[in-house]
């Protein structure tokens, strides 16, 4: 079965500090992973996309890795900012044609305090 | 290059009213799906247009339905609501056909059912 799971559920940390989110799956055949940032009331915004051949990607203080034999990912966040505050979603697309490909987790809630 | 955009933002109906939501993809994606999120639930998967087809459609009650035009604008309609339908509801585009490029999504339609 092609599941999607994130942990923590939630997270608070203070402004400043880092912290890793985590997302293992089982969606088979593979295509790609994505890292979103849901503000709350708003539309996911996507933060990176990686491919079976890429471990790791950067966007800004946002860096996602992936370790596609373990079936692992995840979004480190460096000097947290209120902002950062958000769900964070980690969305595995399947290899396939006939079904819905995309699987989703049900994410992290971040809440950054100063 | 605009976004998704749907329409309207926020919606108040009654129980057993119907309701009609918008989106428009961005310009050049023939590909659009309709998610559900509800607080504490990821996003539920409803359907999935291509070039006026549907290709794909969750595990959703015949209540919900929806269509997409020529022009890629999709719309859903949901018959007879029930409070459960409360939710947020989320509207994506993409490039491909089978959603496996990046997916954009909009700021979703905040639907309430007193």
């Amino acid at each position: 079965k092609n599941q999607v799971e994130q942990s923590p559920q939630s997270l608070i940390i203070l402004e400043g500090k880092n912290c890793t989110l985590q997302c293992n799956y089982t969606v088979s055949p593979f295509s790609n992973l994505r890292w979103y940032k849901q503000d709350t009331g708003r539309g996911p915004v996507s933060l990176t996309i990686m491919t079976f051949s890429e471990n790791t990607k950067s966007n800004g203080r946002y860096t996602a890795t992936l370790d596609a034999d373990t079936k692992q990912s995840s979004l480190h966040i460096t000097a947290s900012q209120l902002s950062d505050s958000a769900s964070y979603i980690c969305v595995v697309s399947a290899m396939q044609t006939g079904a819905n490909n995309l699987f989703f987790g049900t994410g992290t809630r971040l809440t950054v305090i100063p | 290059k605009a976004g998704v955009t749907q329409t309207p933002r926020y919606l108040i109906k009654t129980r057993g009213q119907q309701v009609t939501l918008s989106c428009s993809p961005i310009s050049g994606h023939r590909s659009v799906s309709w998610y559900q999120q509800t607080p504490g639930q990821g996003l539920q998967f409803l359907f999935e247009y291509f070039s006026e087809t549907q290709r794909n459609k969750g595990n959703f009650p015949g209540r919900f339905s929806g269509r997409q035009f020529s022009n890629s604008r999709s719309e859903m309609n949901v018959s007879t609501l029930e409070l459960g339908d409360s939710a947020l509801y989320l509207c994506a585009s993409s490039l491909d056909k089978y959603m496996n490029t990046e997916a954009f999504f909009g700021q979703g339609t905040r639907l309430t059912v007193v």
